[in-house]
């Protein structure tokens, strides 16, 4: 019930291209979904969040999907470029409570 | 002017041994967590503070003993070291508790041989 699950595992994609990133939760209880990035012998930094009242949100070329119903979300990443090579998680919390990380995605943008 | 800090950046030391990381957060935050992050990438909360005050304590052995002097600083205190302690550990902090963005140290990764 706490685990949000997240795929793929890694991901390659070409300078340009679109990146996505899936994510599926079971409590329905969460209420906050953000995505961190993380690179290489740094700590996560929050990239982009949602909440289940709208289905989409837009920051430059980072877009969440969220489909309520469903129970998943996504991270879209747009014009992908090489310095967006990175680790990705999904997380999900409810209200006061803690941050539930997915697995983590690897992506490699490559020119 | 770094907004979460830890010390030191890496560890390394031997079974058996009690080691400590610390931590600072300068933003004002009232509440600051420590993270375990494994050799597969996962990462889990340990603990989280609020005020001084301990909020959640996920089922980490006991061995493993925050301590919030004030609300500035999250120290992590770690006893008889285990082989699989070896992970790299992050401290992070948010405003309030419900505040969901947290924002993370740069980690420590800590050996244990």
């Amino acid at each position: 019930q706490q685990q949000v699950k997240q795929s793929p595992q890694s991901l390659i994609v070409q300078k340009g291209g679109i990146s996505i990133i899936n994510c599926a939760y079971e409590n329905t209880a969460f209420d906050y979904f953000p995505w961190y990035q993380q690179f290489p012998g740094k700590g996560p930094a929050l990239l982009i969040a949602i909440r289940p009242d709208v289905s989409e949100k837009k920051e430059g070329r980072f877009t969440i999907s969220f489909n309520k119903s469903a129970k998943q979300f996504s991270l879209h990443i747009m014009d992908s470029q090489p310095g967006d090579s990175a680790t990705y998680f999904c997380a999900a919390s409810m209200d006061t409570d803690k941050l539930i990380f997915g697995t983590g995605t690897r992506l490699q943008v490559f020119p | 002017d770094t907004a979460v800090s830890q010390t030191p950046k890496y560890l390394v030391t031997q079974m058996g041994n009690d080691k400590s990381i610390k931590c600072e957060q300068n933003l004002g935050h009232d509440t600051m967590y420590w993270y375990k992050q494994d050799s597969k990438k996962f990462l889990k909360i340990m603990f989280s503070y609020n005020n001084k005050e301990l909020i959640i304590n996920e089922t980490v052995p006991n061995r493993f003993s925050p301590k919030s002097p004030d609300k500035a600083h999250l120290n992590l205190h770690i006893n008889s070291l285990e082989l699989g302690d070896s992970a790299v550990y992050f401290c992070a902090s948010s405003r309030w508790t419900g505040e969901n963005e947290q924002f993370f140290g740069p980690g420590t990764r800590l050996t244990v041989l």
